[in-house]
């Protein structure tokens, strides 16, 4: 049983569009962390939220963590060819416990 | 900066020879884990270590072994590489508080032939 689910598996959309990835589970977290994850490298965190109904904004990227602390969101403004990539939600279940990934958002930006 | 430092990029490798996978961090972090990726599945995670000399089984330890002799190095251990143990291997580390980012390595892209 995965315990987070993320959708769409795969998105390709045109450069301009908006786009938002969802990271769900019947889990409580004590943080979810959003990764990004280029062709032949290793995952990079992007952002950690940590609050329930926490909003984080990284200049075009606004993530969002659910009230009770299950799911989170990545909504990307104005799409651009170098947000192609993968993108990983992780479920931090607290101290003793390795983190949990989502299978990743396959994020394909056409110009 | 920060980094974790995985020995290889790629390597290929026979079926039936022991394999060795080397992972590094220079960030003093109490916490290293080895994870396998393959398209459709995500991370699955193989083995972690807590401390050094201590090991935990993952989600799908079997085939692997790891050892943790000093702190800042965490080795993976494939004792006789099969064809299904082709993927890409991520080592990461994080240290000992909640809520903190967790640090990949480029990862080793193994095939076995």
């Amino acid at each position: 049983t995965q315990l987070l689910e993320q959708s769409p598996q795969f998105l390709s959309i045109q450069e301009g569009e908006n786009l938002t990835v969802y990271c769900n589970s019947s889990s409580v977290f004590s943080s979810l962390q959003w990764y990004r994850q280029e062709p032949g490298e290793g995952p990079v965190l992007l952002v950690t939220v940590v609050t329930g109904g926490e909003v984080k904004k990284l200049k075009r990227l606004t993530f969002q963590f659910g009230d009770a602390r299950k799911d989170s969101s990545l909504h990307i403004t104005a799409a651009q060819p170098g947000d192609t990539g993968l993108y990983l939600c992780a479920g931090d279940r607290g101290p003793g416990t390795p983190l949990v990934f989502g299978k990743g958002t396959r994020l394909s930006v056409i110009a | 900066d920060v980094k974790v430092t995985q020995s290889s990029r790629y390597l290929v490798k026979r079926t039936g020879e022991k394999v060795f996978l080397e992972c590094v961090q220079d960030m003093d972090h109490e916490n290293m884990f080895w994870y396998r990726q393959d398209p459709g599945l995500g991370l699955r995670l193989i083995y972690f270590s807590y401390d050094v000399k201590m090991k935990e089984k993952g989600d799908i330890p079997e085939g692997y072994s790891v050892s943790r002799e000093k702190k800042e190095r965490f080795s993976l251990i494939l004792e006789s590489a099969s064809t299904n143990q082709t993927s890409m291997y991520l080592c990461a580390s994080l240290p000992g508080t909640v809520n903190t980012e967790a640090f990949f390595g480029q990862g080793t892209r193994l095939t076995v032939v």
